[in-house]
């Protein structure tokens, strides 16, 4: 399958761990990236490659994959994570896919 | 530090073009390795990769889209363009446009514009 598939949605309590996961063929091959959309706003990346953060994002942020599987994991969650998330790839000829997003709520 | 704005028309007809163009400031578009990409969110929906181009001119395409949209570069006015033809509802969404480091790397989005399809 050409799509990238992640739970809609996840609950997490506050200063606790979630993990969101994003399942497809394509990351046997290429690693993702992670957006955080927060309503009414553009994406912003969080995560790139292996496990990049780019500057001014917090490092409770980490990127990790196995197989067909990548998970972005937030340490220690926020009430400003709550957040829409989003992995995308790439595949041979260079196109992208997003993922299908998880919601995240901070409890 | 880069900034990009999408600008263009809010409202479209149903079976015309939608055009819209993003205007890079605070570099050049020519500067780097980057390509540049249209992405666009219907209400209450994901994210959808539209294309991108290299300032060389070459482009890419998602398959979905490819026989609709056509996207092009004016590296003159630093700028970058979309264009969707036959446009239908379904292409009612928020557009952006980003810079774009390769291996779905987007660094920088523009604010997103609402384009909405209707007579």
């Amino acid at each position: 399958s050409s799509e990238l598939t992640q739970d809609p949605a996840v609950s997490v309590a506050l200063g606790q761990t979630v993990r969101i996961t994003c399942q497809g063929d394509r990351l046997r091959n290429y690693y993702p990236s992670w957006y955080q959309q927060k309503p009414g706003q553009a994406p912003v990346l969080v995560i790139s490659g292996k496990n990049n953060r780019p500057s001014g994002i917090p490092d409770r942020f980490s990127g990790s994959s196995s197989g067909n599987t990548a998970s972005l994991t937030i340490t220690g969650a926020q009430a400003e994570d709550e957040a829409d998330y989003y992995c995308n790839s790439r595949d041979s000829s260079g196109n992208y896919v997003f993922g299908t997003g998880t919601q995240v709520t901070v409890l | 530090q880069v900034q990009l704005q999408e600008s263009g028309p809010g409202l479209v007809k149903p079976s015309q073009t939608l055009s819209l163009t993003c205007t890079v400031s605070g570099g050049s578009i020519s500067s780097g390795t980057y390509s540049w990409s249209w992405i666009r969110q219907p209400a209450g929906k994901g994210l959808e990769w539209i294309g991108r181009i290299y300032t060389s001119g070459s482009t890419n395409y998602n398959p979905t889209l490819k026989s609709r949209v056509t996207i092009s570069v004016d590296t003159s006015k630093n700028q970058f363009s979309l264009n969707l033809s036959s446009v239908t509802a379904a292409d009612t969404a928020v557009y952006y446009c980003a810079r774009d480091h390769g291996s779905g790397r987007l660094d920088y989005w523009g604010q997103g514009t609402l384009v909405t399809v209707s007579s």
